[in-house]
């Protein structure tokens, strides 16, 4: 199940189970979205993007909507593996003019069961 | 693709000495790199960008005098964390941006775990 609270939000599956997780950003003049995929001491590694005329983006595995009427993105997972245990970060820009300035958002830490 | 290295991986100090951290990117050019710093268990938080010849520009709450940056190529920008104190001790992470790229684009290093005692 997932839980929220004052520590990383957890989501643990099954493997072999699609994994659903969720972020909920805060600007709705934020116009590009990356999910990234933070293993335990290295640093974020990108998985698929989506700007904000898409409501959905495809690619190996991995699913991205985003719903900008609630600001909401999520980023699903198919027939989850042990190798996707690993702590996943959405992160958003909000205007062409930042010049790549990304601002995370707070992550969910996937922790897939053999 | 594209790899950005930083050194070290890991640096134990004590309280009051200075650290310097590099981040390299090895097989391009980078105008711009960002550098981000992480508390265990919590998301990535921008301090600065790191222009290539200019000075850099911090985010808010971020003290220049105590996280100095210097982006003196366009493959290496080094962030110099002085007086070091055991609440900064966190992992540093940077990112590099290759000339007209955007968004998508940003690579990132491995990070630095600084610990201070």
């Amino acid at each position: 199940g997932e839980s929220v609270g004052l520590h990383l939000p957890t989501l643990s599956v099954q493997e072999g189970d699609n994994s659903i997780i969720n972020c909920a950003y805060s600007n709705s003049a934020s116009d590009y979205f990356i999910w990234y995929k933070q293993e335990s001491g290295k640093g974020p590694q990108f998985i698929i993007d989506i700007r904000s005329n898409m409501d959905k983006r495809q690619g190996q595995r991995v699913t991205v909507l985003l719903n900008k009427t609630v600001k909401h993105l999520s980023l699903q997972i198919a027939a989850t593996q042990p190798g996707d245990s690993a702590v996943y970060f959405c992160a958003e820009t909000r205007d062409y003019n930042q010049g790549g300035k990304l601002i995370f958002g707070q992550g969910t830490e996937l922790s897939v069961k053999p | 693709g594209a790899v950005v290295s930083q050194h070290p991986s890991w640096v134990i100090c004590k309280s009051g000495t200075s650290v310097k951290i590099e981040c390299r990117s090895l097989d391009f050019q980078a105008t711009t790199m960002f550098w981000y710093r992480q508390f265990p268990k919590q998301s990535l938080m921008l301090m600065a960008t790191s222009n290539e010849g200019s000075k850099a520009t911090y985010e808010q709450g971020v003290e220049k005098d105590k996280f100095l940056i210097n982006h003196a190529s366009l493959t290496l920008s080094t962030l110099t964390v002085t007086s070091a104190h055991p609440e900064d001790s966190s992992f540093y992470i940077c990112s590099a941006l290759p000339p007209g790229a955007v968004y998508n684009e940003q690579f990132f290093g491995p990070g630095t775990r600084l610990t201070v005692l």
